[in-house]
């Protein structure tokens, strides 16, 4: 089936410093792309989304690109705290008007004082 | 506010064991979905539903049945369960399908020995 290919699966960064993190999907019809986090022995929740009309959006410290061509998305997180180690999954639908999403195998985020 | 309630949250049981796994929404969602996570692959779709009497396969069906009995309530049913099912289970609901992020309940905890 269709996948979503994320990377990388562990990333560590300093404190202060920004994290990115990579998407990439199959189908050029897919439209909407969401981003959630989940602490240790949580549930995932939704951070941050952008739909096929944007480029570009962003909110609290969190940056979302969306390049359609390349089928690509990422998430940046600048000025990262220790708040903000978590694991971070990336989702796309599956395709233009489906139910579905299909989500990126996650990264493990840890921020280093 | 909106909930997505799971239960049990943990859960033990045998090789060959019958086990039904609860979830209700309180959020007028059409769409209810079970997935599961596990290390390595993220969060993988079992099936969904996008109303009472509705069933609709995922990507990982093999093992499972639901049935959505009532827009609130969603059940996952494993009749013969086998080690390969350990996993972390998540119920989430959503208004529409795949253009909106789902909301996800609290997981529960399931180990087959």
């Amino acid at each position: 089936g269709e996948q979503v290919e994320q990377l990388p699966s562990i990333l560590r960064v300093q404190e202060g410093s920004s994290a990115s993190i990579n998407c990439t999907y199959e189908n050029s019809a897919s439209n909407y792309f969401p981003w959630y986090k989940q602490e240790p022995g949580e549930n995932p929740k939704l951070i941050i989304d952008i739909r096929s009309n944007m480029e570009r959006k962003q909110t609290q410290g969190l940056i979302v690109l969306l390049d359609k061509k390349a089928k690509r998305f990422s998430l940046h997180i600048t000025d990262t705290q220790p708040g903000d180690s978590a694991m971070y999954f990336c989702a796309a639908s599956l395709s233009s008007g489906s139910w579905q999403l299909i989500f990126g195998s996650g990264t493990q985020l840890t921020v280093m004082p | 506010e909106a909930a997505v309630t799971q239960s049990p949250r943990n859960k033990v049981t045998v090789t060959g064991g019958n086990v039904t796994l609860s979830c209700r929404q309180t959020n007028s969602h059409n769409y209810m979905y079970w997935y599961r996570q596990d290390t390595g692959h993220g969060l993988r779709l079992i099936h969904y539903s996008y109303g009472a009497g509705n069933l609709q396969i995922g990507d990982v069906p093999d093992g499972y049945k639901a049935t959505r009995t009532t827009q609130e309530d969603f059940f996952l049913l494993l009749e013969l369960a086998s080690p390969s099912q350990t996993s972390l289970y998540f119920c989430a609901s959503s208004k529409t399908g795949g253009n909106q992020a789902p909301l996800f309940g609290e997981g529960t905890r399931l180990s087959v020995l």
